[in-house]
């Protein structure tokens, strides 16, 4: 089935640095990918929409200088989230639409980005 | 828009029992729902979808019922088992978009 990779699992960063999580579509390709954010005992709310060869599209009130997404290939996301800050701190999730019929969503295993 | 959201955000059941997890939803054209289940650190993963020309549908220990009438939906696990602790979502395609919109969720906490 399909399979997306999500690396690192888990990233500690102090406060100020940039840090980068990836999202790869294994065995498929995706022009577009998903990013969701999901805070301690909430759901997951989407981020931004990664499109493959073009701008990425950010859900209001996702400031898009500090979470750069850059989808250079079609097998590939990245979530750069710069100049961490506590309040960055949470886990995120990268999904990828297969495009089928029955939108054949399939998640990352996510990223707990932890800022101190 | 679309809303969609659990009524339960915890609930705890009997090893063996089975377990109900609820959902409603506000879009009546909403046509097409999906449950993931969600282990702790874990992304979301795939239980079953339904589409709303249909009012149930079935997979392995698992059922999800859809009244279109009320605007509900739930999941039902039969002989719930420790592994089946985790939070569970209801989802749906965001109006207008390909992303997917996810309810609140429900902690599931399976008693041994």
């Amino acid at each position: 089935g399909a399979v997306v990779s999500q690396h690192p699992s888990w990233v500690i960063c102090k406060s100020g640095t940039s840090v980068k999580i990836e999202c790869r579509s294994l065995d498929f390709q995706a022009t577009t990918m998903f990013w969701y954010r999901q805070f301690p005992k909430q759901s997951l709310m989407l981020m931004a929409t990664s499109n493959e060869g073009s701008k990425a599209t950010y859900e209001q009130g996702v400031e898009k200088d500090k979470f750069l997404i850059n989808h250079a290939s079609l097998t590939l996301s990245t979530l750069t989230v710069t100049s961490a800050h506590p309040e960055d701190s949470s886990f995120y999730i990268c999904s990828a639409n297969r495009g089928l019929a029955n939108y054949g969503y399939t998640f990352g295993s996510g990223t707990r980005l932890t800022v101190v | 828009g679309e809303s969609v959201g659990l009524h339960l955000p915890t609930l705890s059941v009997q090893e063996g029992d089975n377990s109900i997890i609820n959902c409603a939803y506000s879009n009546s054209a909403s046509d097409y729902f999906i449950w993931y289940k969600q282990e702790s650190g874990k992304g979301p993963q795939f239980i079953i979808d339904i589409r709303s020309n249909m009012d149930k549908r079935q997979g392995q220990r698992v059922t999800v019922l859809l009244n279109k009438t009320v605007k509900h939906l739930s999941l039902q696990i039969a002989a719930t088992q420790p592994g089946d602790s985790a939070v569970y979502f209801c989802a749906e395609p965001k109006a207008g978009a390909n992303n997917l919109f996810f309810g609140t969720g429900t902690r599931l906490t399976v008693i041994p």
